[in-house]
């Protein structure tokens, strides 16, 4: 596609049960990020992989959180046994090289968990 | 950590009017800068960016300009239009330790009325 997929656009939960979240990237771009947009709050930073390197977890918040990317395209962000303050808008984003002059936006994941 | 705070909003203007939003940054390095703009329904996109100390950055009539003496990045347009009317972030690029992300404000939102 031309742009950066996100799906679902929504997903209702209920507390306690585990979501995965998916992002396709344009193609060909080696950088993946994931960003996670609270109500009233920035972005935060969760996870970014770049080629085959060990992706940077560092932001991600707690380890009921997770994500992986299946041959440098497709990345699924699972949240296991999810919570209420989990809910928030899931950013994805990728960019062909390292920085951050080319990176693309999805539209996000809006997660609600009831 | 890197840090950036931008003026809260939301901001309302009128068509024509002069836009001011103020953005610092508590760095340890010597970041980019960048403004993402989000228009309602859309994703993130990148506005304008400076590199290094006293460049302007950019863009659909706005401008921002890299103050390192201030540690800011304020956003202008002399003349909004309604068409402005969108969630405006200020960010800087970390690149400590191997690791590339983007810190993010927490958004200001501009309504321009006719």
């Amino acid at each position: 596609g031309a742009g950066v997929s996100q799906s679902p656009s929504n997903k209702v939960t209920e507390k306690g049960k585990d979501v995965e979240l998916r992002c396709d990237p344009i193609s060909g771009h080696t950088a993946l990020y994931w960003y996670r947009q609270s109500l009233g709050q920035g972005l935060e930073f969760l996870i970014y992989f770049q080629g085959n390197s060990a992706p940077d977890k560092s932001g991600l918040p707690s380890d009921r959180f997770s994500a992986e990317r299946t041959g440098g395209s497709v990345s699924t962000l699972t949240i296991q046994r999810t919570q209420q303050e989990d809910s928030a808008v899931y950013l994805c984003a990728s960019s062909p090289d390292r920085g951050h002059e080319k990176l693309f936006f999805g539209s996000g994941t809006q997660l609600s968990v009831l | 950590g890197d840090s950036v705070t931008q003026m809260e909003g939301p901001v309302t203007l009128s068509e024509e009017a002069f836009l001011t939003i103020n953005c610092t940054y508590t760095a340890t390095g010597y970041p980019s800068l960048f403004w993402y703009v989000q228009y309602p329904g859309e994703g993130l996109q990148l506005l304008l960016k400076a590199t290094k100390a006293d460049d302007k950055g950019s863009n659909k009539g706005f401008e921002a300009t890299y103050r390192k003496e201030t540690t800011s990045f304020h956003l202008e347009k002399g003349s909004v239009q309604v068409s402005d009317s969108a969630v405006y972030f200020c960010a800087l690029s970390e690149s400590e330790g191997g690791s590339e992300k983007l810190v993010f404000g927490k958004g200001t939102k501009l309504t321009v009325n006719p």
